[in-house]
């Protein structure tokens, strides 16, 4: 079956630092990629998308490519801030011949520090 | 933009009593979702539904009935209450693009999710 596997957090860094959280998946057919971000005590928000290989998702100043190649989907952002203090989720959507299917992986709590 | 919204936001129950946790969506979605949120444990889907009056199991169905009467809503019940059921939910609901091909998948929208204690 489907499956995301993200990076375990928690992650921490400076004010300004780059970011990368690494996301893997497996899919038997062509998956929809997508980032959520969860702020304390709020749902998810969906941050980005890709629909096929070698599109980019990008929002807010976070960017994921999906590469087909490497099954993976990394988020990144080249200068975190404060407020960017978050659990991010990977996810997929697939569809087959019975309905849509959605994966989310684990979640990787990200914590800035000023 | 309404999108999804669950009441109530919290709630405090006692082990054995009943209550139902209501999400609506404006979005005229076909799927929608529950999932309930622990600590280290990330989502777990615990039923959903692909059209008005069906549902279907999730991963973590067991102590819990949903109903889809409705489109645009879709019902959390627990009929006896258990500490271990002390959790968030979070409903959620997507657009399916049915069969056709040139249209990709579509994300989940999320509710802000309701904070539910059992004692």
């Amino acid at each position: 079956g489907n499956s995301v596997t993200q990076m375990e957090g928690p992650v921490t860094l400076s004010e300004e630092a780059f970011l990368t959280i690494n996301c893997t998946y497996t899919a038997t057919g062509y998956p929809s990629l997508f980032w959520y971000v969860q702020y304390p005590g709020e749902g998810l928000q969906l941050l980005l998308k890709a629909t096929k290989a070698d599109d980019k998702g990008s929002n807010k100043g976070f960017e994921a490519t999906y590469r087909k190649e490497t099954t993976s989907f990394h988020l990144e952002k080249g200068s975190v801030q404060v407020s960017d203090s978050a659990v991010y989720f990977c996810a997929l959507s697939d569809r087959d011949n019975y309905g849509q299917n959605f994966v989310f992986g684990p979640g990787t709590r990200l914590s800035v520090l000023p | 933009n309404a999108g999804v919204t669950q009441t109530p936001k919290f709630r405090v129950l006692k082990t054995g009593q009943s209550m139902t946790l209501l999400c609506a969506q404006d979005m005229n979605h076909e799927y929608m979702y529950w999932y309930r949120q622990d600590p280290g444990m990330g989502l777990r889907l615990i039923h959903y539904s692909v059209g008005e009056g069906t549902t279907a199991k999730g991963e973590v169905p067991d102590g819990y009935n949903v109903s889809r009467l409705k489109k645009q809503n879709f019902l959390l019940g627990l009929e006896s209450a258990a500490p271990s059921q002390t959790s968030v939910y979070f409903c959620a609901s997507s657009y399916d693009r049915g069969a056709r091909p040139f249209y990709s998948n579509q994300p989940q929208h999320f509710g802000d999710g309701t904070r539910l204690s059992i004692l």
